[in-house]
């Protein structure tokens, strides 16, 4: 158990509804990563947050956005769903956003989009 | 833009036999990550390798890192069943701290 917490852990959908997929980081942890894990694209970066702030942008999706509470936990909005969305969606967290510290997954969020 | 290349992609092994996973990356990365991955479930962090020559070892795998070559290896010594997973590496893209995965290599350990 990595100490991420991930919310909900199956989540089916239909096309063009929005949903919120809900990430807590271990305690103390001030960087949430987003990534998905798709069979075609494999393990995509989306985004990243750091003490509220977003620090990195990756292959993320106009449709999609992210933001970071003040109490530190991240939200993953995914809107217009469309059937290529179905995957593995997963958080990350780290103690700060420097080089060579360890990210520590969550245990993610299966989405189907039918 | 980094890219991360790992082969093979798949890996059929039998127990007791010695196999090296290979990973190729692009440009400058300054870390270098192993993960693995168990069907169905999320990514266990296995080494962190931090600067050129750097070798790590946990129980059977071993990993090591040439920066100048631009290659990490993992080496599996007498595979156990238990290892059969798939193992993912990740390079840190330059001035980010956010991970470019290889595709993994699906490891499967026989008898």
């Amino acid at each position: 158990d990595s100490g991420v917490t991930q919310t909900p852990k199956h989540l089916i959908t239909a096309t063009g509804q929005r949903v919120t997929l809900r990430c807590s980081p271990r305690s103390g942890d001030l960087s949430v990563y987003w990534y998905q894990q798709s069979l075609d694209q494999g393990l995509q970066f989306l985004i990243q947050y750091y003490n509220g702030e977003e620090r990195a942008k990756g292959n993320i999706l106009e449709r999609f956005s992210a933001q970071q509470f003040p109490d530190l936990h991240s939200e993953l909005n995914l809107s217009s769903l469309e059937l290529g969305d179905s995957a593995l969606y997963f958080c990350a967290s780290s103690p700060r956003t420097t080089l060579g510290e360890t990210q520590y997954f969550g245990p993610g969020t299966r989405l189907l989009v039918l | 833009e980094l890219k991360v290349e790992q082969n093979p992609l798949f890996l059929s092994m039998q127990e007791g036999k010695n196999y090296t996973i290979y990973c190729n990356y692009s440009t400058t990365s300054d870390r270098l990550y192993w993960y693995r991955q168990d069907p169905g479930k999320s990514l266990e962090s296995l080494f962190v390798l931090l600067s050129n020559g750097a070798v790590k070892q946990e129980g059977r795998l071993m990993a090591s890192l040439d920066t100048k070559a631009r290659l990490s290896t993992l080496h599996i010594t007498a595979a156990v069943h238990d290892l059969s997973a798939t193992y993912f590496c990740a390079g840190v893209n330059s001035g980010y701290s956010t991970l470019t995965f290889g595709k993994g290599t699906m490891l499967l350990v026989s008898p």
